[in-house]
């Protein structure tokens, strides 16, 4: 599994976009980027995937470089709600190590 | 659709007691993971059952953990004797078939954790 690395924490304001980075310059050829969350007190929650391009779902975007090498998840419109762990994972199908992931924190 | 359910959500016991935890996966989904998560290691992987069959238990701290799935629809995990360092909220979590070799994905559903507090 590839090992990643984050900032240990960051600030956004609500309304604006929150960029998460992530590095995981030893991913390999086959390892898929997953991104969780954790709320406080709660389970990690999926947020989502990527391979080789760039995704967006209901949640959120995420922006994987032509080298695999990082990858940005963006909350295009931050709410006090996303205040949480986010952990970006690097790894193979049926095995998730989780990090110490970025603590975001979204204030009015 | 209920989600993974997992109980008690809550359990204090005293060092030297058997603990039992359960869980329930999501039905339908066919893997299923155990995790640990303290504040000094964060979020850990305990074991995973892929169709009830454990595939990987390197995670399991020592002999006096152990887990088992008897059926796609539970499964336990047991420590025996329990210490003061087990303290932690334990996570189960469950994700379904792959869609396709090609495209398959791991997207785990979480149930609440339990609390374990050993005294």
């Amino acid at each position: 599994d590839a090992k990643t690395t984050q900032p240990p924490s960051m600030d956004c304001a609500e309304g604006r976009a929150a960029n998460l980075p992530c590095n995981h310059s030893t991913i390999s050829g086959n390892e898929y980027v997953y991104w969780y969350r954790q709320i406080h007190s709660q389970g990690p929650q999926y947020i989502i995937h990527g391979l080789k391009n760039n995704e967006t779902n209901e949640m959120a975007s995420l922006i994987i470089t032509e080298d695999r090498k990082s990858s940005t998840l963006i909350l295009p419109h931050a709410t006090l709600r996303d205040t949480a762990v986010y952990y970006c994972i690097g790894g193979l199908t049926d095995k998730l190590i989780f990090g110490t992931g970025t603590r975001l924190q979204v204030f009015p | 659709d209920a989600g993974v359910i997992q109980s008690p959500r809550h359990e204090v016991t005293e060092m030297g007691q058997e603990v039992t935890l359960r869980c329930k996966p999501i039905s339908g989904h066919n893997s299923l993971f155990w995790y640990r998560q303290t504040m000094m290691r964060g979020l850990e992987l305990l074991i995973y059952f892929n169709n009830n069959v454990p595939i990987d238990d390197s995670g399991m701290p020592e002999d006096r953990f152990s887990a088992k799935m008897p059926n796609a629809s539970f499964s336990t995990l047991k420590i025996q004797p329990s210490e003061p360092r087990d303290s932690a909220v334990y996570f189960c979590a469950s994700s379904p078939p792959g869609l396709t070799p090609r495209d398959r994905y791991n997207e785990q559903f979480f149930g609440p954790g339990t609390r374990l507090t050993v005294l």
